[in-house]
C-alpha cells in the first residue's frame, strides 16, 4: 500500500542553521510528492511539489528532490529563519491524473530559536 | 482564481449541542472536497470526501456527518457534539493538479 513516513519532531535549530527534515515513502506506481507547511493556528500551505522521479521542488528558499532509488523527498533549506518555525507535512498522490486522496506523514514541527 | 472559504474560524459549543461548519470554493467547477479534523500536535485525519453533489464517502465512523448540496459547497454536520469532537477542522479541495488547496481552519472547542 501507499504510506509516508516523515522524521518525528520536533525539530529545533538555531537561526542560519541548515535544515534537512527527512520524508520516506512507498508507493505503486508513480506518485506525486508533496511538502506542505502549516504556521500556528492556520491551514495548510502547499511548499513545494515534484511529480516525477528526480524533479527537485523548490519555493521559499526550500528544496526536496523526489528521489525514486531510495523512495525519499527530504525537506532542506540552508539558511532558517525564525519566520519558518511552522509544521511541516510530507504528502503524496497515488495518481496525478485522478484526483486521488493524498496520502499524509505525520508532521514535523519545526522550532527555530533566534 | 480558485478561492476557499471556511467559516466560523472558531466555536465553543456546549456537549450535545449541533454542529454545522461550512466550506465554499470559488473559481472552479466539480472540484474534490474534504473535511480533515487535527487533533492538538497531532496529524491530519481525513474524515470525509465528496467527488460530485451528493457524494460522499466516510473514513472514519463517528458522530459527524457531511453534506455537499451544491457543487461547491461542503458542510459538516454533528447532531450531538461530543467533548471527543473537539479539534481543528480543514476543508480542502483537489483541483487536479494532485495537490490539495486548505481553508484556514475552524477550531471547535467542545465544553
Amino acid at each position: 500500500g501507499n504510506s509516508v513516513t516523515q522524521m518525528e519532531g520536533p525539530v529545533t535549530l538555531s537561526e542560519e542553521a541548515f535544515l534537512t527534515i527527512n520524508c520516506t515513502y512507498t508507493a505503486t506506481g508513480y506518485p506525486s510528492l508533496f511538502w506542505y507547511v502549516q504556521y500556528p493556528g492556520e491551514g495548510l500551505q502547499l511548499l513545494l511539489k515534484a511529480t516525477k522521479a528526480d524533479d527537485k521542488g523548490s519555493n521559499k528558499g526550500f528544496e526536496a528532490t523526489y528521489r525514486k532509488e531510495t523512495t525519499s523527498f527530504h525537506l532542506e533549506k540552508g539558511s532558517v529563519q525564525v519566520s519558518d518555525s511552522a509544521v511541516y507535512f510530507c504528502a503524496l498522490s497515488p495518481d496525478m491524473d485522478s484526483n486521488y486522496q493524498l496520502i499524509w506523514g505525520a508532521g514535523t514541527k519545526l522550532i527555530i530559536k533566534p | 482564481s480558485q478561492t476557499i472559504h471556511q467559516w466560523p474560524a472558531t466555536l465553543v459549543q456546549p456537549v450535545g449541542s449541533p454542529l454545522s461548519l461550512e466550506c465554499t470554493v470559488e473559481g472552479t467547477s466539480n472540484p474534490n472536497l474534504y473535511w480533515y479534523r487535527q487533533a492538538a500536535g497531532r496529524g491530519l485525519q481525513l474524515l470525509f470526501y465528496s467527488v460530485g453533489i451528493g457524494q460522499i464517502s466516510s473514513e472514519v465512523p463517528q458522530n459527524l456527518s457531511a453534506s455537499r448540496p451544491q457543487d461547491r459547497q461542503f458542510i459538516l454536520s454533528s447532531k450531538k457534539l461530543l467533548l471527543s469532537d473537539s479539534g481543528f477542522y480543514l476543508c480542502a479541495w483537489s483541483g487536479g493538479y494532485g495537490g490539495y488547496t486548505f481553508g484556514s481552519g475552524t477550531r471547535l472547542t467542545v465544553v
